[in-house]
Parts: C-alpha cells; sequence; structure tokens
C-alpha cells in the first residue's frame, strides 16, 4: 500500500516550460516533504524539502507548493532546462528524515 | 569526499546462491538505510538502522537480513535469492534528528537468474 502517491508517471516539456509534479499522502503524522533527484546511474540526491507549517518554499528554479487541508503537495520546476531531465521522487515522514516513504517517481524529460 | 560507497555496483547470481551487498559510510552517520527501487514503484525500504546493534524492518524486509556491528558499515545479506529480488538497492545514511537529508549511495543493480 503507498502511502504517498506521485504522478505524473513521465512527464515531457520543452525548455522554458514549467513541470508540475504532484504527491498526496495519507497519514496526517506526516511533518517532513522532501523531493529528492536522481540522475541516470546516481543515487537520488535531495532537491528542497518542506515542512507543513508553510505554504510555500522557493529554492532557486525549484518551489514546493503544500496544501495540508487537502495532504497534498507539488513541485514546480521554473524555466526548465534539459540539464533538470532526471527523475524526481516525492517523500514524507514523520520524524525528521528517518522511516521516508517515497512515491513512485516521476521521468522528467526537458526537450531542448 | 563525505560518500556512500556499495558494493558490488553490479551482480549476477543464481537462484539460492548467498550474496552479501556492503555499504560504508564516513560521515559518522547514526542512521543507515536499505532501500531497492523497482520500475512504477518508487523507493521501498528494505531495512534500517538508527545505531549500532539498532535494526528494524522496513516496508519490503522478507528475504533480507541485515547487521550493524560497526557504525559506518550496514551490509545487506540475501541469504538464498530469487528472481523477485532482481532490483537497484540503493544504501543511505544521514543524522538521525539533524538536517534530516539522506545521502544515497550510487546503487547495486543485482539480477538473479
Amino acid at each position: 500500500q503507498q502511502q504517498v502517491k506521485q504522478s505524473p508517471q513521465s512527464l515531457i516539456v520543452q525548455k522554458g516550460g514549467i513541470p508540475i509534479i504532484n504527491c498526496a499522502y495519507e497519514n496526517t503524522a506526516f511533518d517532513y516533504f522532501p523531493w529528492y533527484q536522481q540522475f541516470p546511474g546516481k543515487g537520488p540526491a535531495l532537491l528542497i524539502a518542506i515542512r507543513p507549517d508553510v505554504s510555500e518554499k522557493k529554492e532557486g528554479r525549484f518551489t514546493i507548493s503544500f496544501n495540508k487541508s487537502a495532504k497534498q503537495f507539488s513541485l514546480h520546476i521554473m524555466d526548465s532546462q534539459p540539464g533538470d531531465s532526471a527523475t524526481y521522487f516525492c517523500a514524507a515522514s514523520m520524524e525528521f528524515g528517518s522511516r521516508l516513504t517515497f512515491g513512485e517517481g516521476t521521468q522528467l524529460t526537458v526537450n531542448p | 569526499e563525505a560518500q556512500v560507497t556499495q558494493n558490488p555496483r553490479y551482480l549476477i547470481t543464481v537462484t539460492g546462491k548467498k550474496l552479501t551487498v556492503t555499504c560504508s559510510q564516513n560521515m559518522n552517520h547514526e542512521y543507515m538505510s536499505w532501500y531497492r527501487q523497482d520500475p512504477g514503484l518508487g523507493l521501498r525500504q528494505i531495512y534500517y538502522s538508527m545505531n549500532v546493534e539498532v535494526t528494524d524492518k522496513g516496508d519490503v524486509p522478507e528475504g533480507y537480513k541485515v547487521s550493524r556491528k560497526e557504525k559506518r558499515n550496514f551490509p545487506l545479506i540475501l541469504e538464498s535469492p530469487s528472481p523477485n529480488q532482481t532490483s537497484l538497492y540503493f544504501c543511505a545514511s544521514s543524522h538521525y534528528r539533524s538536517s534530516g537529508e539522506l545521502f544515497f549511495g550510487e546503487g547495486s543493480r543485482l539480477t538473479v537468474l
């Protein structure tokens, strides 16, 4: 049973577009929501994370939007570049990073 | 350089032949964990360890064993591998109750014939 559901499974955008990846969770005890980025042949790496006391967090071109009442959060990538092509995972945990539950992953392709 | 090192990176084996995937981290992290990555299923936790001699089951522990005798090492043991354990395996570590950031190794691709 997947506690964190992620969509879409794959996404193709043109350079400069704004891909949006969505995640929904069930467990209201989750209090930490990170996004990880994975390039082919590499392990995932932390991209950006949010706690439920804020509704939005920006780091460079990456933004997390968080809707606590809907139990949903999403990743937006502004001015996407071909170098952003990767697999993105949302995740959630109840204690600051331990026992992370991951979504299914989204394979993003940004065409030149 | 801070890193999580897994070995082997690639392995093809046969059903029933015991194997061990090693994992070592040089960041003095208390928390270590193993995940498997399968298409469409994302990353699923196999086992985790809060500290030396403290391990616990994740979401998909069947068919796996772990041990944590030293802080830096967290090997994953497949006593009798089966084809459904063909997967990409990742070891990860973090400072528990710190930044929360999980540092991943580069993965071990295992094929069981």
